[in-house]
């Protein structure tokens, strides 16, 4: 069985660009969460979807932003970007909302660096 | 809201020690609790959870953790060391029944392992 797979693994942008991060979650998996690890801020959450529908979001500027497929798998996107977004980005699947049948199982990461 | 507390952000053991990694809570709701390990340019893997069932929890690789509810505490152990633990580990925190999914994770605890 597939884990959860992030593409691209590792990324180089200029501030002001923009970018877009893939996440394919676990076959039969629904909802889709992603999260940002910086050395200074940790792991921090940045949005939650199930059944294409955003159904939580964290303290991030409107600079960031997701979807959800149909088939469950999730982009995100950083717009303007800026040195601070440089981090690890983490991608979640869980069979259905939250702790529903299992939990979390995380991808590998996309590290992405600000120039 | 509920939020974890990590003490100690390393740990530095002996191969063949104990290795004890504190980790403690706070929810104004029965909490789901787990501890996940992060090598390096690695992704988060689950070593254990605790979902209001047993309060000692066993997980991979020979590592188990104790729920207790007086202290709010939810320890990692592991009674023998091994060179392959040196890692980072985070305690992470989330609601039971209520609609807020996400996680919350303390700013980890990395392990050292001498010989």
């Amino acid at each position: 069985k597939a884990g959860v797979t992030q593409t691209p693994r590792y990324l180089i942008k200029t501030r002001g660009q923009q970018v877009t991060l893939s996440c394919s979650p676990i076959s039969g998996h629904r909802s889709v969460s992603w999260y940002q690890q910086t050395p200074g801020q940790g792991l921090q959450f940045l949005f939650e979807y199930f059944s294409e529908t955003q159904r939580n979001k964290g303290n991030f500027p409107g600079r960031f932003s997701g979807r959800q497929f149909s088939n469950s798998r999730s982009e995100m996107n950083v717009s303007t970007l800026e040195l601070g977004d440089s981090a690890l980005y983490l991608c979640a699947s869980s069979p259905g909302q939250g702790m529903t049948r299992g939990g979390y199982t995380f991808g590998s990461g996309t590290r992405l660096t600000v120039v | 809201a509920q939020s974890v507390t990590q003490l100690g952000s390393h740990v530095s053991v002996s191969e063949g020690a104990l290795v004890l990694l504190r980790c403690n809570y706070s929810s104004s709701v029965p909490p789901y609790l787990f501890w996940y390990v992060q090598y390096p340019n690695q992704g988060l893997q689950l070593l254990l959870k605790y979902t209001s069932a047993a309060t000692l929890v066993k997980g991979i690789n020979g590592f188990e953790a104790e729920f207790k509810k007086s202290e709010t505490s939810f320890h990692l152990t592991k009674p023998s060391a091994h060179m392959s633990d040196a890692a980072e580990y985070f305690c992470a925190v989330t609601q039971n029944g209520a609609n807020d999914y996400k996680l919350s994770f303390g700013a980890g605890t990395t392990v050292t392992v001498r010989a």
